[in-house]
């Protein structure tokens, strides 16, 4: 079992780009999270989702897109790159009212 | 919305004594209550959880205890060492399988 993986682990990105964070999971997880953490802070949820084909948006979507066409797959997109989306992302995954399970995050930096 | 509370935000022991971490909630129908340790570059990772039907659960130097009255819960580490210095966050669940995460709280273990 690999768990939650995230790539890439790092990554600088010019104002202005585009690119997007991949999340898997091979735990047959039905809900999928996005979280962002800022030096010293908690956790953000930007979005999630409950199911294949199901996303939501949670308390910090704007500059960022989602979509789960698998189970096991949920990417976040982000437009238009700017310098307050340096952060480190988190996947997280698990089934409801259980241990979420966490990949190992994503180092964003936009300059 | 469900609020979670989480006090304090720093705290520093010596090697030896104990730490208490407490969550506050607001949603009378939160029935599980993880919290989760997250070492510096790293995932949080779950380190004790507890269902409404408990009011305490140990696992080794840990332990979580639960007053669904007054809507806390607590996480306690007695004979601290270096190695529990990390960054520890409670978190409650919310509708459609979402959670909320405490903001957080650094424990800082001196020697």
């Amino acid at each position: 079992n690999a768990g939650v993986t995230q790539t890439p682990k790092f990554r600088i990105l010019k104002i202005g780009q585009s690119m997007t964070l991949q999340c898997t999971q091979d735990m047959n997880h039905n809900y999928m999270y996005w979280y962002r953490q800022d030096p010293g802070m908690g956790l953000k949820l930007i979005y999630y989702s409950v199911g294949a084909g199901i996303t939501d948006k949670g308390e910090v979507p704007n500059g960022y897109n989602v979509s789960r066409s698998t189970t096991e797959d949920f990417p976040l997109r982000l437009e238009l790159a700017a310098p307050s989306q340096t952060s480190v992302y988190f996947c997280a995954s698990t089934r409801v009212n259980t241990e979420a399970f966490f990949g190992q995050g994503t180092r964003l930096t936009v300059v | 919305g469900e609020n979670v509370e989480q006090h304090p935000s720093t705290l520093s022991v010596q090697e030896g004594d104990s730490a208490v971490i407490k969550c506050t909630y607001s949603d009378s129908a939160s029935n599980y209550f993880p919290w989760y340790k997250q070492e510096l570059g790293k995932g949080p990772q779950l380190i004790i959880d507890i269902r409404s039907n408990v009011g305490e659960k140990k696992d080794q130097r840990i332990a979580v205890t639960l007053n669904k009255t007054a809507k806390h819960f607590s996480l306690h580490i007695t004979e601290t060492q270096p190695e529990d210095s990390a960054v520890y966050f409670c978190a409650a669940p919310l509708s459609w399988g979402k959670f909320q995460f405490g903001a957080g709280t650094q424990v800082v273990v001196t020697p």
